[in-house]
């Protein structure tokens, strides 16, 4: 069974901050992503990865960075904390290769920036 | 205008009803349609997986699609609480070549309550 694991499940930080969140993924997964989920907004993408070393631009990339220093681990960076990146952040894995194969999701982060 | 936009509700229905969801797009493109399910304080999880237009029925779960009028839906039907969650359509374009692919574009959600 895929296990998608995330190193926190809340976290609250004070603006300004410098927040990494982890991911780690167990089944060898090429593709990576990081989406955060507000209400009314759904899931939005904010980064992805299909290779080590190797990052994509998703929709809200702004005040963002990431690391794929190694396949299994995807890491979020959030340079500058500011409150309008309190939000639920997913992160997600993927084979490549297959057009049905679906996303699989960790349990989520729960950022507060106060 | 949002690529996905998905019917809000809330929703709330009774035991045994039939449910249907909804989303809208409006880039033609998207190819490959799908729904996943979100418990909540967990992450979403693939519930039905469609290609281009038609019907698909696992269960009580049928995913419809309509590429002519860029709809798709989800239907339950004899709906229970344990059907209670937050409902994501999500698509994604044909493989652009490269770093597109598995990309998946999502609705906003609908949360779904089902009352014995």
């Amino acid at each position: 069974d895929v296990k998608v694991t995330q190193s926190s499940r809340y976290l609250v930080k004070r603006t300004g901050e410098k927040v990494f969140l982890e991911c780690v993924q167990d089944m060898d997964h090429e593709n990576m992503f990081w989406y955060r989920q507000d209400p009314g907004l759904g899931l939005r993408l904010i980064y992805f990865s299909y290779d080590v070393k190797m990052k994509e631009k998703g929709d809200i990339p702004e005040g963002y960075s990431v690391s794929r220093e190694k396949k299994e681990r995807f890491s979020l960076i959030l340079e500058s904390a500011s409150t309008n990146q309190t939000s639920m952040y997913l992160c997600a894995s993927s084979p490549q290769g297959f057009y049905n194969s679906p996303l699989h999701f960790g349990n989520g982060t729960r950022l507060t920036v106060t | 205008q949002k690529e996905v936009e998905q019917d809000p509700g809330p929703l709330s229905v009774p035991e045994g009803a039939i449910v249907s969801l909804n989303c809208t797009y409006s880039n033609s493109a998207f190819q490959y349609f799908m729904w996943y399910r979100q418990y909540s304080r967990k992450g979403p999880e693939l519930l039905m997986y469609t290609y281009s237009s038609g019907n698909k029925e696992d269960g009580r779960f049928t995913a419809q699609v309509d590429k002519s009028s860029k709809y798709i839906s989800l239907f339950i039907r004899d709906s229970q609480p344990s059907d209670s969650a937050t409902y994501l359509c999500a698509m994604r374009l044909p493989n652009a070549g490269g770093t597109s692919y598995g990309k998946l574009t999502f609705g906003q959600g609908t949360i779904l309550t089902v009352h014995p």
